[in-house]
């Protein structure tokens, strides 16, 4: 089946250190893949999003771009702040040969903590 | 716009009882989703709604119902709650179901004593 593989955490970086949380899928056909972030106590916020080969996703300083050839969707930042101190997860769209599924296949999740 | 609302946020409950969750989704989008997220098993995918239709199901046992009504609104319900049904449950909603990007409700923390 369709299944999503994040690095493990947590991650703990100093404030202005670059981030990279890797991201890897497994999927049948073309899924749309995301990044989701959850602060404590709260539910999860769309962060960016790719939906076909080649994309980028952009948002607040975050990027990640959809790769086909090595089947992956790494989240980078190039300076992180105290404030992204949160956990991030990587979600495609469930999918099989006769399309979206319509829910979201959720890796384990990456916790980063940054440090001032 | 309004985001997803869910009620209520916290719920304590006993063993072998039933509980009922609510989701609103954002106003227009047709598609409810919900997830159960623990410590243990990461985010999981219990059922999808479009137009009062379950179009999929997860991998959990009958204990765990839905449905949707016409506005959109759902709820979820689970009867005979086990301790390990503890959780955080997620609602999310779309304004399709062909794999767009799904927004979050705050979620519900039961508690099952």
């Amino acid at each position: 089946g369709n299944s999503v593989t994040q690095m493990e955490g947590p991650v703990t970086l100093s404030e202005e250190a670059f981030l990279t949380i890797n991201c890897t899928y497994t999927a049948t056909g073309y899924p749309s893949l995301f990044w989701y972030v959850q602060y404590p106590g709260e539910g999860l916020q769309l962060l960016l999003k790719a939906t076909k080969a080649d994309d980028k996703g952009s948002n607040k300083g975050f990027e990640a771009t959809y790769r086909k050839e090595t089947t992956s969707f790494h989240l980078e930042k190039g300076s992180v702040q105290v404030s992204d101190s949160a956990v991030y997860f990587c979600a495609l769209s469930d999918q099989n040969y006769g399309g979206s599924q319509g829910n979201l296949i959720f890796g384990k999740g990456t916790k980063l903590s940054v440090k001032p | 716009k309004a985001g997803v609302t869910q009620t209520p946020r916290y719920l304590i409950k006993t063993r072998g009882q039933q509980v009922t969750l609510s989701c609103s989704p954002i106003s227009g989008h047709r598609s409810v989703s919900w997830y159960q997220q623990t410590p243990g098993q990461g985010l999981q995918f219990l059922f999808e709604y479009f137009s009062e239709t379950q179009r999929n199901k997860g991998n959990f046992p009958g204990r765990f119902s839905g449905r949707q009504f016409s506005n959109s609104r759902s709820e979820m319900n689970v009867s005979t709650l086990e301790l390990g049904d503890s959780a955080l449950y997620l609602c999310a909603s779309s304004s399709t179901n062909r794999g767009d990007e799904q927004y979050f409700g705050p979620g519900t923390r039961l508690t099952v004593t």
